[in-house]
């Protein structure tokens, strides 16, 4: 069966510090891979997706850059992060033969003071 | 472009009771529609799809959801609620044409069942 992992689970990490958030699946090959953001409230905001190796395609311009080094681990990364940049971080997996629904991973909870 | 609506930020329902989690989108042709639940600090779990044919499914921990063409809507029931069922709901579409699977997501409705 197909298992998605993400580390840290919990992060506080001051204003201008670097960041770096690694998500792994197992059980599968060639998956889509997506980085979501939930900030406080609900909304689920797209961040990054991937259909291969070294593929990355953003959604919205900001502090964060994604890269896919291996075909199942998804890295999420900042120079400096701000403020805004807390929240929660999803990672998501899709089959990329038949990607209809989408699996989640635990979510990393970033905290930027 | 395609989005979902989720017209009630929260529903409150007793114990027992049907609960219904309502869910409309726009989407051009025939959509991919999903429904997630989320439980605190956790990420989300898939509950259902519907991708073609019967128009009830059937998913995960007793709930269903029904596609209504003509009404745009993919409502999310369950017969009869449990206190473990308060969670936050996620209704998501995704465009038949969209190659990379993604979903867009609704903004979520807290479902609070009371003993």
């Amino acid at each position: 069966s197909q298992t998605i992992h993400q580390w840290p689970a919990t992060l506080v990490q001051p204003v201008g510090s670097p960041l770096s958030l690694e998500c792994t699946v197992e059980g599968t090959s060639n998956p889509n891979l997506y980085w979501y953001r939930q900030a406080a409230g609900r909304g689920l905001q797209l961040l990054f997706y991937s259909v291969g190796i070294g593929q990355i395609s953003s959604e919205v311009p900001q502090n964060l850059s994604a890269s896919r080094p291996q075909d199942r681990q998804f890295i999420l990364s900042s120079k400096k992060l701000l403020l805004s940049d807390s929240g929660f971080y999803l990672c998501a997996w899709s089959s990329g033969i038949s990607s209809y629904e989408q699996y989640f991973g635990p979510g990393t909870r970033l905290t930027v003071t | 472009a395609q989005s979902v609506a989720q017209p009630e930020d929260q529903v409150n329902v007793a114990e027992g009771n049907p609960l219904t989690v309502k869910c409309t989108y726009s989407v051009s042709g025939n959509p991919y529609l999903f429904w997630y639940v989320q439980y605190p600090n956790r990420g989300l779990q898939f509950l259902l799809k519907y991708i073609t044919g019967d128009n009830l499914v059937k998913g995960s921990y007793g709930f269903e959801a029904e596609f209504n063409k003509s009404q745009t809507s993919f409502h999310l029931k369950k017969p009869s609620a449990l206190v473990s069922d308060s969670a936050l709901y996620f209704c998501a579409v995704r465009a038949p044409t969209d190659s990379w699977g993604k979903l867009q997501f609704g903004a979520g409705t807290q479902v609070v069942v009371t003993p």
